[in-house]
């Protein structure tokens, strides 16, 4: 059962445009939601993340909206750079058994920024 | 530059070999994670130890697998009789404190080819 789904393996952008990543789950209990980058041969990095309690959290060229009506999150890059050319993982937290440390991962979206 | 090392990169073994791989947190750092991500899969969640502690071993298959992290030395995941499902890359994370926000520092990851 995939509680954390990203239904898009790939996204191709110009350079300049808006990229636009969705993530849906399915657990009401996940209370806080954070994206990964992946370059090829690495090990994920911590890009941003965003409590239940919000809506929308924003960092430079990144944001993240959180729809929990709909169980949607969705991260906005703009606007997007060549370099952002890689796999992002949307990931999420279930506090409610006391195993806040635990994260769920979504299999990924391999964004590709084209010059 | 001290972030969380992880060896062997890549790891070949025949089926009902041993694979051994280790990790060595961020320094400070004395929580450890392992995930394992599957190809065409998300990361899972395998174990979190802290020093020569097991907190949480509830992602890890029941046989054939261990973990430990020792007073001394680096985190070890060990995968007794491998067989070609174990094939995988598995990362490992660590944190200062328990990762309630879930902003884990990942390593490279171990690929384990199991032929």
């Amino acid at each position: 059962d995939q509680q954390v789904k990203q239904n898009s393996p790939s996204l191709s952008v110009q350079e300049g445009r808006i990229s636009i990543l969705n993530c849906d789950y399915t657990n009401s209990m996940f209370d806080y939601f954070l994206w990964y980058k992946k370059y090829p041969a690495e090990g994920p990095t911590f890009l941003i993340s965003i409590s239940s309690i919000k809506d929308k959290n924003e960092d430079g060229r990144f944001t993240v909206f959180l729809n929990k009506s709909a169980k949607h999150l969705s991260l906005h890059i703009v606007p997007s750079q060549p370099g952002d050319s890689a796999v992002y993982f949307c990931a999420a937290r279930d506090n409610s058994g006391g195993s806040n440390y635990k994260l769920t991962f979504g299999k990924g979206t391999l964004l590709t920024v084209n010059p | 530059n001290a972030g969380v090392m992880q060896n062997p990169r890549h790891l070949v073994r025949r089926r009902g070999q041993e694979a051994r791989l280790r990790c060595s947190p961020m320094k400070g750092h004395s929580h450890v994670y392992w995930y394992r991500q599957l190809p065409e899969e998300g990361l899972k969640f395998m174990v979190y130890l802290q020093k020569e502690n097991i907190i949480d071993e509830s992602g890890m298959p029941k046989e054939r697998f261990s973990a430990e992290f020792p007073k001394e030395g680096p985190s070890i995941l060990r995968i007794q009789q491998v067989v070609r499902g174990d094939s995988a890359a598995y990362f490992c994370a660590s944190s200062y404190r328990v990762a309630n926000t879930g902003e884990l520092f990942f390593g490279e990851g171990s690929r384990l080819t199991v032929l």
